[in-house]
């Protein structure tokens, strides 16, 4: 059964940094790339970027560029999402998600809520 | 960005109904098009993908249909365990895309 578990959930200040991450199971890890999604509360999805984990060639949303970094370790199957300075505006649940054919998710995580306050 | 417009925004039906969620994209997408379905607290779960195949494990009261900028998604007879939000997602281009959602209410 393909799995991706995320990590949990957070409590941030601005400017702290922080790294969530997403474990796949089920499949073979290094052949489906990973994709990230913000949910803002009480907005919709947007995609934030894509990782090959047989690579780490990644490709990001003009949105999210030089914001967020996407990286991999592909010794324990888990592919990670992270801010060296956060933002009250990084207020969200964030989703990984297994793509299929390198293009659209199929298989998702059950999200990580990350809130940012001071 | 291609922009994924929704309607309706919330909907509310019975049990047995036959229920439409339409999705319009800003342009020409061909068949790139997929429909998920989200319960409250829960990871989204692929239903329909390129418009019209069902995903393996999905009930086939579900159904996709369209191409270019229309599609749609059917429940031929809604159950209660429907309940749920529904959207759709383009892939088009890389730069995914997703509509705003359809939350669907049993009346």
């Amino acid at each position: 059964e393909v799995q991706l578990v995320q990590s949990g959930a957070e409590v941030k200040k601005p400017g702290e940094s922080l790294r969530i991450s997403c474990k796949g199971s089920g499949y073979s890890f290094t052949s489906n790339w990973i994709s990230w999604m913000r949910q803002m509360p009480g907005k919709g999805l947007e995609w934030m970027g894509r990782i090959d984990p047989s690579d780490s060639y990644t490709n990001y949303s003009p949105s999210f560029q030089g914001h967020v970094t996407i990286s991999v370790d592909k010794s324990i199957n888990t592919a990670y999402l992270q801010w060296s300075s956060l933002k009250a505006s990084d207020t969200a649940i964030y989703y990984c998600a297994r793509q299929r054919r390198a293009i659209f998710p199929d298989y998702w995580g059950q999200g990580t809520l990350v809130t940012v306050s001071s | 960005d291609i922009q994924m417009i929704q309607s309706p925004s919330s909907l509310s039906a019975s049990v047995g109904d036959r229920v439409t969620i339409t999705c319009r994209a800003s342009q020409d997408i061909s068949n790139y098009l997929n429909w998920y379905q989200q319960k409250p607290g829960k990871a989204p779960k692929l239903l329909i993908y390129d418009a019209s195949n069902l995903e393996t494990g999905v009930p086939s009261r579900f159904s996709g249909s369209g191409s270019g900028t229309d599609f749609t998604l059917t429940i031929s007879s809604l159950q209660p365990e429907d309940i749920a939000t529904y959207f759709c997602q383009q892939y088009d281009n890389l730069l995914l895309t997703f509509g705003q959602g359809t939350r669907l209410e049993i009346k």
